[in-house]
Parts: structure tokens; sequence; C-alpha cells
């Protein structure tokens, strides 16, 4: 049980595209999921949290207007990048709050390149 | 500033070695978990513990061992006779009560190399 999963694990996109990740929880619902960013050799930090049915709290230096976040659902969120640039290039992971208290499940992650 | 705290960057082991990585983490928080992660090159995290504040209990499994000591806010973790298998870097983590669904702080992690 306990799964997250996320789509797409690998995207190659032009500068100036945008591109959409989803992450959904498979046999749980969450209310709250989350967004991380790690780039190569770096550990993982924190974008947003984003609640269903609310809009999302982004991190100290985060862009909510580049980094669009959907969670319309309990199953469901979705990270959009907009108008994406070589410097969003990244491994971007999400999780879902779970069961029991303080649990929490990742996604497998997806890979974000931008030419 | 910086909750958690890996001091170790890298280490380098030959297997069978034993091996602790060192976790300090910071919280005023009476309510809070600690994680070990293990991140392979592919990049997925896998999950190795998840221990609440007030379960002060040292937990083996396998080869791997954790102590967890409040007294000096660590979180270690152990492998014991090491494989080439365990290279990988490895994340503590926090979560509080006092942050909405508890979201996790990483540490900067700790790249382990087992060479054979």
């Amino acid at each position: 049980g306990a799964v997250v999963s996320q789509h797409p694990s690998r995207v190659i996109c032009k500068s100036g595209t945008s591109v959409k990740i989803e992450c959904r929880s498979l046999d749980f619902q969450a209310t709250t999921m989350f967004w991380y960013r790690q780039f190569p050799k770096q550990s993982l930090m924190l974008m947003a949290t984003s609640n269903e049915g609310s809009k999302a709290t982004y991190e100290q230096g985060v862009e909510k207007d580049k980094f669009l976040i959907n969670h319309a659902s309990l199953t469901l969120s979705t990270l959009t990048v907009t108008s994406a640039h070589p410097e969003d290039s990244s491994f971007y992971i999400c999780s879902a709050s779970g069961q029991p208290p303080g649990a929490q499940y990742f996604g497998p992650g997806t890979r974000l390149l931008v030419l | 500033a910086q909750k958690v705290t890996q001091a170790q960057t890298e280490i380098s082991v030959v297997e069978k070695e034993d091996v602790t990585l060192d976790c300090v983490y910071e919280t005023r928080d009476t309510t809070y978990y600690l994680f070990w992660y293990k991140q392979p090159p592919s990049g997925e995290l896998v999950f190795l513990i998840r221990r609440n504040s007030f379960d002060e209990q040292n937990e083996i499994s396998g080869r791997y061992s954790w102590n967890f000591q409040k007294s000096t806010s660590s979180f270690n973790f152990t492998i014991t006779a090491s494989q080439v298998v365990d290279s990988a870097v490895y994340f503590c983590a926090l979560s509080e009560d006092s942050n909405s669904g508890y979201a996790l702080n990483f540490g900067k992690g700790t790249s382990l190399l087992v060479t054979p």
C-alpha cells in the first residue's frame, strides 16, 4: 500500500515551453502533497505544499507564477513548469502525506531537461 | 538555518567494513519525526526508517541499525558488513508537528561508496 506515482518519469523540452508533471496517490487519499526539487549532487529542497481544494503554499524563493500547482482531487496534484528555461532542469519529486501520522510517501521523481 | 546536519559529505569503505552515517537535527517541537532515505543513482528515494520523537528505542533491521539520542539530537545510521550494493547517497530528514502537513527538511546527504 501507500504508492505514489509520477508521470512522466523523464521529459526533455525546448526552452520556453511548459511542462506538466502529475503526482498520484494510487491507493490512498492525500489531503496534502509536497513538491521537492533536487539539483545534481544536492539535497532535496521543498518547493511547495499542495493542499486539496486550496491554493498551494510556496517556499521562499520559489516563483508561484512559474511553478503552477493544482491539487484538484485527493489523489492528484500537478506541477506545471511554465516557460521552462535551462536553469529549471532538475529532478522533481512529489510526496504525499498518509498514515500513520508523519508518514511521507514519495513518487519516483521526474527528470526535466530543458534545452 | 539548517535543521538537519549530515557532516559527512562522502564516505568510502571497503566491503565488509562497518560504517556509521551521522545525523544531527535541530527542532523546538516536542513532536517530530526523523527519517533516513537511500537514493541510488536512479534517483528514486528508498525509505529506510521513520522514527517519532517519543520512541528512543534503537532499531535494527538486518544489517542496518539506528541510534536515536534526543540528548544529543542525533539519529545515526550504521551499516554492518557493508556491501557494494549499499553504495548510494543517504539522506537524513526531519518533519515537525509545527510544519503543516509534515513537510520534510532534508540534510545535504552523505555519499557512500563501498568498494570490493
